[in-house]
């Protein structure tokens, strides 16, 4: 099983639309969760981190699921600009800390 | 949020040469600096951890020989990919961690470098 799992997708949407992803980790002691965008050949960039609480930015809503070891993220009223793709991204400590990453869902918001 | 710079951007060098990439932040002091590689459609892949003034931690599989990581302050780390091979043709994206909020987890990616070796 991966460390870090996604859909690749990708996900066709029209304009509007509301998306979900969801990511799941194998570790269960892993610590921090995000949730990066990343442009194609561009470098990923930070879109939010994930708490135990859940947390909302915009249009954008973390959720983290301890006891099933996943993460979501939910886009409302999808823009065309909000086409890339989705990195989860997960971090724990073993001796030092390891940063692993999802393989990244891909997201299309068509007109 | 934090910026963090990578020099160059493109390279393009013959088999059997050496490249530097300098991976360097600007506003803020990185403690922890981070190397990936990210193949083409794929995620990126860590190759090593380093913490400043220390010896990189390298990933499984990935040669500490080859890919020569100095990170020799709190704002600059160099990854050094010797004896460079057409298989080491690749996007190489360097990350920092730091900021101005203790404790802060998150990591802050330079804009890539692609290298292609002929």
């Amino acid at each position: 099983r991966k460390e870090v799992e996604q859909d690749p997708g990708p996900f066709n949407v029209p304009e509007g639309a509301t998306v979900a992803f969801n990511c799941t980790y194998s570790n269960s002691a892993s610590q921090s969760f995000f949730w990066y965008r990343q442009d194609c050949r561009k470098e990923p960039k930070l879109l939010m981190s994930v708490y135990s609480s859940g947390n909302e930015d915009g249009r954008f809503t973390a959720q983290l699921n301890r006891a099933s070891q996943y993460i979501s993220l939910l886009i409302r009223d999808s823009k065309l600009s909000d086409s890339a793709t989705y990195l989860c991204v997960v971090l724990h400590s073993g001796g030092y800390q390891k940063v692993t990453f999802g393989t990244g869902t891909k997201l299309q918001v068509i007109p | 949020g934090a910026v963090v710079s990578q020099h160059p951007s493109r390279v393009i060098c013959k088999s059997g040469t050496s490249v530097k990439i300098e991976c360097r932040s600007l506003d803020f002091q990185a403690t922890t600096m981070f190397w990936y590689r990210q193949f083409p459609k794929k995620s990126l892949m860590l190759m090593a951890t380093s913490n400043e003034g220390s010896k990189a931690t390298y990933e499984q599989g990935v040669e500490k020989d080859k890919f020569l990581i100095n990170h020799a302050s709190l704002t600059l780390s160099t990854l050094t990919v010797t004896s460079a091979h057409p298989e080491d043709s690749s996007f190489y994206i360097c990350s920092a961690r730091g900021g101005s909020r203790e404790g802060t987890y998150e990591q802050y990616f330079g804009p890539g470098t692609r290298l292609t070796v002929t």
